[in-house]
């Protein structure tokens, strides 16, 4: 039982550089979440899919993209990185009538330079 | 101001008490209220899901609802010091907002 995959676990990157997060999710779920977490902020919405070809924005979108590629994957982009994007992402997926992520990956810890 | 609002603590109860964590909330079209478990540098795991007024029990965990006070609680009865993590609340109607968490300690 994989659940909810993600890569990669830590990264450094240097301001300005591009990375693509991966996720992955094998439990037939129809929707999947991006969060990041920082400290005193708890978790916030980066963007979500509520279903394969369907993208909306969540709380905090400015700086990333992201690809709903097919079911089972969801990637997230950062095109130039900022310091203020440093921050552990979380990947999540949820049954198609659940409004709330069930189901989270291990997070990738970010650090931008 | 978030939407969701809980003290970060840390709430230290006693092995075997009951811990009490709490959770206010600012829309009130929320329909759906959620609690999920974060242990150190792990991910959250949702423990309790509350859709309307009054208590849901589960084992050790009952979650309480009271929509005309715009308030969430989570009670978590017999603490062992493997409770000690942080809870976050979360709530909300299309989309869910989290809160800050509440850091949870139970002392054996």
């Amino acid at each position: 039982n994989a659940g909810v995959t993600q890569t990669p676990k830590f990264q450094v990157l240097k301001t300005g550089q591009s990375m693509t997060l991966q996720c992955a999710q094998d439990m037939n779920h129809n929707s999947m979440y991006w969060y990041r977490q920082d400290p005193g902020m708890g978790l916030r919405l980066i963007y979500y899919s509520a279903s394969e070809g369907t993208t909306d924005k969540g709380e905090v979108p400015n700086g990333y993209n992201v690809s709903r590629l097919n079911k089972r994957e969801f990637s997230l982009r950062l095109e130039s990185a900022a310091p203020s994007q440093t921050s552990v992402y979380f990947c999540a997926s949820s049954e198609a009538h659940r409004n709330q992520p069930q189901h989270f990956g291990d997070g990738t810890r970010l650090s931008i330079l | 101001q978030k939407e969701v609002e809980q003290n970060s603590g840390p709430l230290s109860v006693p092995e075997g008490a009951i811990a009490s964590l709490n959770c206010t909330y600012s829309d009130r079209g929320s329909q759906s209220f959620f609690w999920y478990r974060q242990y150190s540098g792990k991910s959250p795991e949702l423990i309790m899901s509350i859709y309307s007024n009054g208590d849901k029990e589960d084992g050790r965990f009952t979650a309480q609802l009271n929509k005309a006070s715009q308030y969430v609680s989570l009670l978590i009865r017999d603490s062992q010091p493997s409770d000690s993590a942080t809870y976050l609340c979360a709530g909300g109607y299309q989309k869910v907002t989290f809160g800050i968490g509440t850091k949870l300690q139970v002392i054996p």
